[in-house]
């Protein structure tokens, strides 16, 4: 499979602990995105990622969230000290090229804070 | 910054008939119009797109219309079919901007009766 892949697939985690995610682009994309959606809203920006250098940033993301691309292959996302709020899908999407080309999401992580 | 609003929020129709969401978006600059489909539990994925220098663009049963000058774009699903249920997400972007990002309306849930 060739597509984009998340890991894991659900993360249930008591408040307040770390958790953190993973995705793994198309291998030939330099663009790589995160998103959140929460039950019946669509994905909302987060972050971006153009190779390993992280260009915006969403004013969504506290300062609990961080993001990283080490050599512009797969990237990560940490969420600290996790709150109710934070119970969401977040979902990667990865593309080529600038913004007016399609990007291609993976399947998500389905965050659940106890 | 950019935003899309989408309608209906839901839409039911019956098996064989046309459906038609809308979406309106508020940045004038905005030149690439990306539609998605969700399936339940699934990953968004990219149906149709058309970039602002057309104003129409047909994929078997699937077409998108976009107006300019009235900052709104339409999807078309004919002869619909079952396997169509799902949440539609229509998003648009600026290039140009330096936010760098798509924004997603909020999703349109479409049901096809029997």
């Amino acid at each position: 499979d060739t597509g984009v892949s998340q890991d894991p697939r659900h993360k249930i985690t008591k408040r307040g602990q770390n958790v953190t995610f993973r995705c793994d682009p198309i291998s030939e994309h330099n663009r790589l995105y995160w998103y959140r959606q929460t039950l019946g809203q669509g994905p909302e920006f987060l972050t971006y990622f153009q190779n390993e250098a992280q260009l915006e940033k969403s004013r969504l993301l506290s300062d609990r969230f961080s993001a990283e691309r080490p050599k512009g292959s797969f990237s990560t996302l940490e969420i600290q000290r996790t709150e109710q709020g934070d119970s969401a899908m977040y979902l990667c999407a990865s593309s080529f090229g600038p913004l007016d080309q399609p990007q291609h999401f993976g399947d998500g992580t389905r965050l659940s804070i106890l | 910054g950019e935003n899309v609003e989408q309608h209906p929020s839901t839409l039911s129709v019956q098996e064989g008939d046309s459906a038609v969401i809308k979406c309106t978006y508020s940045d004038s600059a905005s030149n690439y119009f990306p539609w998605y489909k969700q399936e339940l539990g699934k990953r968004p994925q990219l149906i149709i797109d058309i970039r602002s220098n057309v104003g129409e663009k047909k994929d078997q049963r699937i077409a998108v219309t976009l107006n300019k000058t009235a900052k709104h774009f339409s999807l078309h699903i004919t002869e619909t079919q079952p396997e169509d249920s799902a949440v539609y997400f229509c998003a648009a972007s600026n290039p140009m901007n330096r936010d760098d990002k798509i924004i997603f309306g909020k999703g349109t849930r479409l049901h096809i009766l029997p």
